[in-house]
């Protein structure tokens, strides 16, 4: 079974400071690999994911993820957060097969200060 | 293009009443997902469907909690009786197909089980 671990529950920065947030998960064969975001009252929506390639993975308003796959780790990071990126964030990993499913961590929340 | 539908948004029931979900994916989108979202948790995924049939339930507490897609299109969730560690947010998603394209999330249903 897969799984994974975000290791800061709650992160406060200031604005223009450089944010990463750590995700790791452990499964056994190939995965994909997402970062979803939540605005205050907005859905659940995608960031970024990887599948093959590049491990350096660019998302929408900055944002991008490296995947180190001998430490099983896809960490976000951003140089220059904004007020604006103020959200919960996810990461989730899927079995790379016709059936898999994504299990997600149990989220980060990010709050930036003006 | 509209987003995926989900009523009602909020429902609060006592312990071993009946509560219904409803959801209505991207027009043309051929997979559903059910997740659960307990407080302070990550989304976990209770059913996938892929049009009308089902390709994992394995999370689905198959005791009390019901789900089908009629037609391939719209989907209800049935939990039936609730516990109180059914209080949660109930998200729908939607997506194309399975593995390559982005999962598309409904603003959930906030189930309080009293």
């Amino acid at each position: 079974a897969q799984s994974v671990s975000q290791h800061n529950h709650h992160v406060i920065l200031s604005e223009a400071a450089s944010l990463e947030l750590g995700c790791n998960y452990s499964y056994g064969g190939t995965v994909n690999l997402f970062w979803y975001v939540q605005y205050p009252g907005q859905h659940l929506q995608l960031l970024l994911k990887y599948f093959s390639g590049d491990p350096l993975v660019k998302g929408i308003k900055g944002f991008e993820a490296e995947f180190i796959k001998s430490k099983f780790s896809f960490n976000l990071r951003k140089p220059s957060v904004q007020w604006s990126d103020t959200a919960e964030y996810f990461c989730a990993v899927r079995a790379n097969t016709n059936a898999g499913k994504s299990t997600f961590g149990d989220g980060t929340t990010l709050t930036v200060k003006p | 293009e509209a987003g995926v539908a989900q009523s009602p948004r909020y429902k609060i029931i006592e312990k071993r009443q009946s509560v219904a979900f409803w959801c209505n994916p991207i027009s043309g989108h051929a997979t559903l997902y059910w997740y659960q979202q307990i407080l302070g948790q990550g989304p976990k995924l209770l059913i996938q469907f892929q049009n009308n049939g089902v390709v994992d339930d394995s999370q689905l507490p198959k005791d009390r909690f019901s789900a089908e897609r009629l037609k391939g299109v719209d989907s209800t969730l049935k939990i039936q009786p609730a516990k109180l560690e059914d209080s949660a947010v109930y998200l729908c998603a939607s997506s194309l197909r399975e593995i390559t394209d982005t999962q598309y999330f409904g603003p959930g249903t906030r189930l309080t089980v009293l």
